[in-house]
């Protein structure tokens, strides 16, 4: 089976920062990569399908680019409400696994 | 606007069984496939198990296989999930969650439900 691997596991950065959050999966997947968003006690929420299509109502600070095993998710200027954990999947087949989680804060 | 709904949770002895549901409204509940994933209290995410919208495919985790079965009822707009043999790693919140693309990506997802397995 595939394995998806997110680094880093934390990050804290600053108000209007950009911030990166890499995913990596054992073997290609072209652009079958979706993240999602999962704020502190709230529901898992997806945010980028495809690897860079922007699921409707979400910001454009964020972005999504890669194919085939290596892939980013990007917020351009970071908000407070975007403190969240963060989870890359990959989803062409079963099983879709997740990532570990990349959980980000404010400094 | 698209709900999901969960109900079943609770507390079970190790060995024992539960049925989660998962009401669906606000879509047409036959043309999606049906997921649930679950999360163990503060850990990552875990997909459990899927099923194509009229019952041809059905995946499962090889943490659950043998344990869990999915199923789903078109006409009660539901999904099911019987959960035997129940051990203390599947103490989790467990959520329903709408597929879309290839099924296994989660557009929309309930509250969830929270299964405690404990003695």
């Amino acid at each position: 089976d595939i394995q998806m691997t997110q680094s880093p596991s934390s990050l804290s950065a600053s108000v209007g920062d950009r911030v990166t959050i890499t995913c990596r999966a054992s073997q290609g997947i072209s652009n079958y990569l979706a993240w999602y968003q999962q704020k502190p006690g709230k529901v898992p929420k997806l945010l980028i399908y495809a690897a860079s299509t922007l699921q409707s109502g979400v910001p454009s600070r964020f972005s999504g680019s890669g194919s085939g095993t290596d892939f980013t998710l990007t917020i351009s200027s970071l908000q407070p409400e975007d403190v969240a954990t963060y989870y890359c999947q990959k989803y062409n087949s079963a099983p879709p696994p997740f990532g570990q989680g990349t959980k980000v804060e404010i400094k | 606007e698209v709900q999901l709904v969960e109900s079943g949770g609770g507390l079970v002895k190790p060995g024992g069984s539960l049925r989660l549901s998962c009401a669906a409204s606000g879509f047409t509940f036959s043309s999606y496939s049906m997921n649930w994933v679950r999360q163990a209290p503060g850990k990552g995410l875990e997909w459990v198990s899927s099923i194509s919208s009229s019952s041809s495919y059905i995946y499962y985790a090889d943490s659950v296989k043998g344990r869990f079965t999915i199923s789903r009822d078109n006409a009660k707009n539901s999904l099911y999930l019987q959960m035997n043999s129940l051990r203390a790693e599947d103490t989790a919140v467990y959520y329903c969650a709408r597929g879309f693309w290839s099924g296994l990506l989660f557009d929309y997802w309930g509250q969830g439900t929270l299964v405690t397995v404990s003695s």
